[in-house]
């Protein structure tokens, strides 16, 4: 089945307007991260979040393990927000997944000015 | 500190010639993936290494495709014989620990078969 599975895959906004992501994971994935990538391919690590709250600026991801998903919330959007956001996790229990990433499909978001 | 280096940025080769990627890691970082992204799809894990091994190769087809991480120098994902279907970008990521946190990756290479 699917091991990570990312919702909703595209989302259009305004400039200015607050949105959530969200991925759900299987049990056989952990360590989840947010990745962004920019329109020119670039992609960039937001969180590393296995559990709990981080914010960063106008970011925040929070993860609940016990549920399986983590959500990424963007506020006051920017069009330099715009480009695929991805969450990723490693396969596997402890330290058996070597750091290999398993990524969701991706949200495409689209921000306009 | 220069983070993950990948080169060539862009890489065009016709159908039956060799594709060479090279990858240098961030400093003091042994662990290194190859990831590789088809149009409009998410990345796909393909091979991890460590200086002079091949750790795990599960995600890289059967043929025509090999890694490497030398001693001395980059990492390098090699294909030969490409076709059509090899057209995607490649990504590189390192990580001091082998673990996902501190994964930092390149630029990626997209590599054009025509």
């Amino acid at each position: 089945g699917i091991q990570v599975e990312q919702s909703p895959p595209d989302l259009i906004l305004q400039e200015g307007a607050n949105s959530t992501l969200r991925c759900n994971f299987s049990d056989s994935v952990n360590n989840l991260q947010w990745f962004h990538q920019n329109p020119w391919g670039q992609l960039i690590n937001l969180f590393y979040i296995p559990s709990g709250t981080k914010q960063n600026g106008r970011l925040s991801a929070t993860t609940v393990a016990t549920e399986r998903y983590s959500l990424l919330y963007i506020s006051s959007s920017q069009t330099t927000d715009s480009g695929v956001y991805f969450c990723a996790g490693l396969m596997g229990a402890g330290g058996t997944s070597y750091g290999k990433l398993t990524f969701g499909q991706g949200t495409i978001l689209t921000v306009h000015p | 500190n220069a983070g993950v280096m990948q080169n060539p940025r862009h890489l065009v080769r016709r159908r039956g010639q060799e594709a060479r990627l090279r990858c240098s890691p961030m400093k003091g970082h042994s662990h290194v993936y190859w990831y590789r992204q088809l149009p409009e799809e998410g990345l796909k894990f393909m091979v991890y290494l460590q200086k002079e091994n091949i750790i795990d190769e599960s995600g890289m087809p059967k043929e025509r495709f090999s890694a490497e991480f030398p001693k001395e120098g980059p990492s390098i994902l090699r294909i030969q014989q490409v076709v059509r279907g090899d057209s995607a970008a490649y990504f590189c990521a390192s990580s001091l620990t082998g673990t996902a946190d501190g994964y930092t990756f390149g630029s990626g290479t997209r590599l054009t078969v025509v």
